[in-house]
């Protein structure tokens, strides 16, 4: 069945430091896409970067990067040179197979707090 | 602008009584999703759509009920079989491309 977990329900961080939020999956599928959201608390959910199952190269987007293992079906969220404005929760999602009609699952998150 | 629209913002009522939450997309995206999400925790599937009259079901499907008989539109309506209905509402369009979600503001209800 397919499934994400996250096991970091919450993390402090120093101010520009770089922070890795963990992430593993699981699926029987080949074929999937991995996410991460960030939902600050104004509730409202933005994406930050995406990982295909086919794809070679870790995806980056800024100073986000996905540190992607797939023998091992993790997805880490790295978020180099952190700031203030980077607290929120933070939840990886998988979508299983590239079908029309995938579901996609979330995981239940990890709080990340920067100090100043 | 392009994007997803939920309402009410927020909700409150009575023990019992049906809920219809309301989610729009002018984003021309066929597939549509409906999450619930309770203080502190993650986004659980309720239901998904990925063309107009079908849906199916997610992880915690029961006491709600969904509609799509128009692309633009997906409501989701919390019914008094939901043992549990207070909680945070999230619709969502999935994109073409790399297939993430677009997500709306929510709708936060409260059953007193």
């Amino acid at each position: 069945a397919q499934k994400i977990t996250q096991t970091q329900p919450g993390m402090f961080v120093q101010e520009k430091e770089a922070v890795t939020l963990d992430c593993t999956y699981d699926t029987s599928d080949q074929s999937y896409g991995l996410f991460w959201y960030k939902q600050p608390s104004s509730g409202e959910m933005i994406f930050l970067i995406y990982q295909g199952s086919y794809d070679e190269q870790n995806a980056t987007e800024g100073r986000y990067s996905l540190n992607f293992q797939k023998a091992r079906k993790s997805a880490n969220l790295v978020i180099s040179a952190s700031q203030l404005g980077d607290s929120a929760m933070y939840f990886c999602a998988m979508r299983e197979s590239y079908s029309s009609a995938s579901k996609i699952i979330f995981g239940s998150g990890t709080r990340l707090s920067i100090r100043p | 602008d392009g994007g997803i629209t939920q309402s009410p913002k927020y909700l409150f009522r009575k023990e019992g009584q049906n809920v219809t939450l309301s989610c729009e997309q002018n984003l021309n995206h066929d597939a549509m999703y409906w999450y619930r999400q309770d203080p502190g925790q993650g986004l659980r599937l309720i239901y998904y759509s990925q063309i107009v009259n079908d849906f199916q079901k997610g992880d915690i499907a029961e006491g709600y009920s969904v509609s799509r008989e128009k692309k633009e539109s997906f409501p989701l309506t919390v019914t008094s079989a939901q043992k549990n209905p207070t909680a945070f509402y999230l619709c969502a369009s999935r994109g073409t491309d790399t297939g993430e979600l677009f997500f709306g503001e929510g709708s936060r209800l409260t059953v007193l």
